[in-house]
């Protein structure tokens, strides 16, 4: 079946300008994260939505970042106002939940260079 | 200091070599332990879970010492095709889902 996909694969912005990634998970998972992963670095957490419950945005690195899921499927991470600092490749990936929370299935990412 | 510590190696082994990596953990409240491997510029995949009892699959053999907050992977009888990136994972955060990742141990299997 069909893996998590992410859009674009990549993108160069501009510093200053906003940047919209997007994720669409396996179908029938409950359970969305983002993640990113600069050059060299370990997946540093972002954010964590599990069906309609209040989302996790413990990870979220400043009020630049936010995080949206439509309908319990497609989300979209939005990043206002690209800091050169903010290159990086963001991962999505998405569970069935429940005690399958954490068998996550990742995107290919998105590489954002910040210019 | 960071939530989930790794060494980086390299770690370089011949095939058919037994190799272990440990990894240690800051937050004593975490209850849920994974080993993933990424492979080089691709995204990082499930390998195993890690039980309070220890697990084995296959050729791989995971350990937990909570009171040492410490996890360990073993791999025996290396293959070319182990070489990668194993990522030490941890689950922490508000909401006790989400995960924290080490930075990784990279190994090199070679012939």
């Amino acid at each position: 079946g069909a893996g998590v996909s992410q859009s674009p694969s990549n993108k160069v912005t501009e510093k200053g300008k906003d940047v919209e990634l997007r994720c669409d998970p396996i179908s029938g998972h409950t359970a969305l994260y983002w993640y990113r992963q600069s050059l060299g670095q370990g997946l540093e957490f972002l954010i964590y939505f599990q069906g309609n419950s209040a989302p996790d945005k413990s990870g979220l690195p400043s009020d630049r970042f936010s995080a949206e899921r439509t309908g319990g499927s497609v989300s979209t991470l939005t990043i206002q106002r690209t800091q050169q600092e903010d290159s990086a490749v963001y991962l999505c990936a998405s569970s069935r939940g429940g005690d399958r929370t954490y068998e996550q299935y990742f995107g290919p990412g998105t590489r954002l260079t910040v210019t | 200091r960071k939530e989930v510590e790794q060494d980086p190696g390299p770690f370089n082994v011949p095939e058919g070599a037994t190799v272990a990596f440990n990894c240690t953990y800051s937050n004593s409240a975490s209850q849920s332990f994974f080993w993933y491997r990424q492979d080089c510029r691709k995204e990082p995949k499930l390998l195993m879970s890690v039980y309070s009892s220890g697990n084995e699959d296959g050729r791989f053999t995971a350990q937990l010492n909570r009171a040492s907050q410490y996890i360990s992977l073993l791999i025996r009888d290396s293959k070319l095709s182990d070489s990668a990136t194993y990522l030490c994972v941890v689950n922490g955060g508000n909401s006790g889902y989400a995960l924290n990742f080490g930075k990784g141990t990279s190994l090199l299997v070679t012939p």
